[in-house]
């Protein structure tokens, strides 16, 4: 059973640099085909999509945020990361990590395990 | 990028009721279109993939159909546990994007 946990900062000053980890355990990051993706929830709205990585290291990203996101994939720890650069209030949200698997039968993407969330505040 | 729309926004229903939301996208995406299920406080959690399979585990009063550019979650009799928020996904472009979500609520 293949697990999610996101970690990381709580709380990120303006302009900075937020950082978080998601950490895959009861399967290896690099088995499969699975994209691991981000996204992200401001409190009371809808979901939005951050970005993914494969583990061969493509990525795909929101075009809103591209320019601020990089995703990366560390397999030895099988552990993706997502940073977002000069972050403002409108960043605070809690962020989720997911598994988007890839279903051969109808060439669809869904992602069918999530971490618990982590949230994340942007403050002075 | 495609814009998913849900229709309604919020809804209010009673336990035993059938349900259906409506998801439409701005350009065809095939049967590209997954629903998941949201409690306060909870990650979200896959219901339907690829329009109308359902996923291990869920319930079998959740049904998806559609193709194209519109899609529907019925709900056939609403279970307390089913008061939540549904969003839908499409995953045709590599640019995925959400519906922004309905709301269902015990009236």
């Amino acid at each position: 059973q293949v697990q999610l946990q996101e970690s990381g900062p709580g709380l990120v000053k303006p302009s900075q640099t937020l950082s978080l980890t998601c950490t895959v355990s009861g399967g290896s990051i690099s088995s499969g085909s699975y994209y691991w993706s981000w996204i992200r929830q401001p409190a009371g709205k809808g979901l939005e999509w951050i970005g993914r990585i494969y583990t061969s290291g493509s990525t795909n990203y929101n075009p809103s945020l591209k320019s601020r996101v990089t995703i990366s994939v560390d397999t030895s720890k099988n552990q993706f990361s997502l940073k977002l650069s000069s972050v403002t209030a409108a960043d605070t949200a809690v962020y989720y990590c997911a598994r988007d698997r890839y279903d051969i039968l109808t060439g669809n993407y869904y992602m069918d395990v999530w971490g618990k969330g982590t949230t994340v505040t942007v403050s002075s | 990028d495609i814009q998913m729309t849900q229709s309604p926004s919020s809804l209010s229903a009673s336990v035993g009721d059938r349900v259906t939301i409506t998801c439409r996208a701005s350009q065809s995406i095939s049967s590209y279109l997954n629903w998941y299920q949201q409690k306060p406080g909870k990650a979200p959690k896959l219901l339907i993939y690829a329009a109308s399979s359902l996923q291990s585990g869920v319930p079998s009063r959740f049904s998806g159909s559609g193709s194209g550019t519109d899609f529907t979650l019925t709900i056939s009799s609403l279970q307390p546990e089913d008061f939540a928020t549904y969003y839908c996904q499409q995953s045709y472009s590599t640019r995925v994007t959400f519906g922004q979500g309905t709301r269902l609520e015990i009236k």
